[in-house]
């Protein structure tokens, strides 16, 4: 399977715990995003890359969330000292060179409790 | 920013048509995305428009007015597997994706 593939699916953790995620693009693809989607909503942007380079953070970010793409290949999402609202799927997305077309990963459902 | 609305519900009989409506306000707009997304899984893409007019791909066809702000997403032919949350989304020139809160069709026997 050539698709984006996220891991670990489900994550459960306690209050305070921290937590990484990691998402690996379509090959080639130079752009890779992080969204969060909560039940009933659209996924929200939170952050993406261009290659290693870190382009843009959503104001939803706080500094408790960090994200990393240290090759330009595969990224990781870490949520220090977790809180229950950040319960929600995780979605990693990526596109090619010049493209608008952003290919999904099965995402990373996270309940913190 | 991104201002994207479409209705939160829709219910059609197998067989049927269903027209999920979005509009949207904007700036700097690059294409009108529609994506389905069934519970607990990735959205998948269904169609991209950047023109004005009307794209169809087989039962799925997608609209876009680009002066109306104001797209839709026709499904004909509706079949069980077609329930599912629908997405519109709209891409600008930051590369970003900014998504409705999506509508939920069910379809019914």
């Amino acid at each position: 399977d050539t698709g984006v593939s996220q891991n670990p699916r489900h994550k459960i953790t306690k209050r305070g715990q921290n937590v990484t995620f990691r998402c690996d693009p379509i090959s080639e693809h130079n752009r890779l995003y992080w969204y969060r989607q909560t039940l009933g909503q659209g996924p929200e942007f939170l952050t993406y890359f261009q290659n290693e380079a870190q382009l843009e953070k959503s104001r939803l970010l706080s500094d408790r969330f960090s994200a990393e793409r240290p090759k330009g290949s595969f990224s990781t999402l870490e949520i220090q000292r977790t809180e229950q609202g950040d319960s929600a799927m995780y979605l990693c997305a990526s596109a090619g060179t010049g493209a608008y077309e952003q290919y999904f990963g099965p995402g990373t459902r996270l309940t913190v409790t | 920013g991104q201002n994207i609305d479409q209705p939160t519900e829709m219910t059609a009989t197998e067989g049927a048509i269903v027209q999920i409506n979005c509009t949207y306000q904007t700036s700097g707009f690059n294409g009108l995305f529609w994506y389905q997304q069934h519970a607990g899984e990735a959205p998948t893409f269904l169609s991209y428009n950047v023109l004005d007019g009307l794209e169809e791909k087989g039962r799925f066809s997608s609209f876009l007015s680009r002066s109306k702000g104001y797209s839709y997403l026709l499904l004909k032919e509706l079949q069980m597997k077609d329930s599912a949350s629908y997405l519109c989304a709209v891409i600008a020139n930051d590369y970003k994706l900014s998504f409705g809160a999506g509508t939920t069709v069910t379809v019914r026997a």
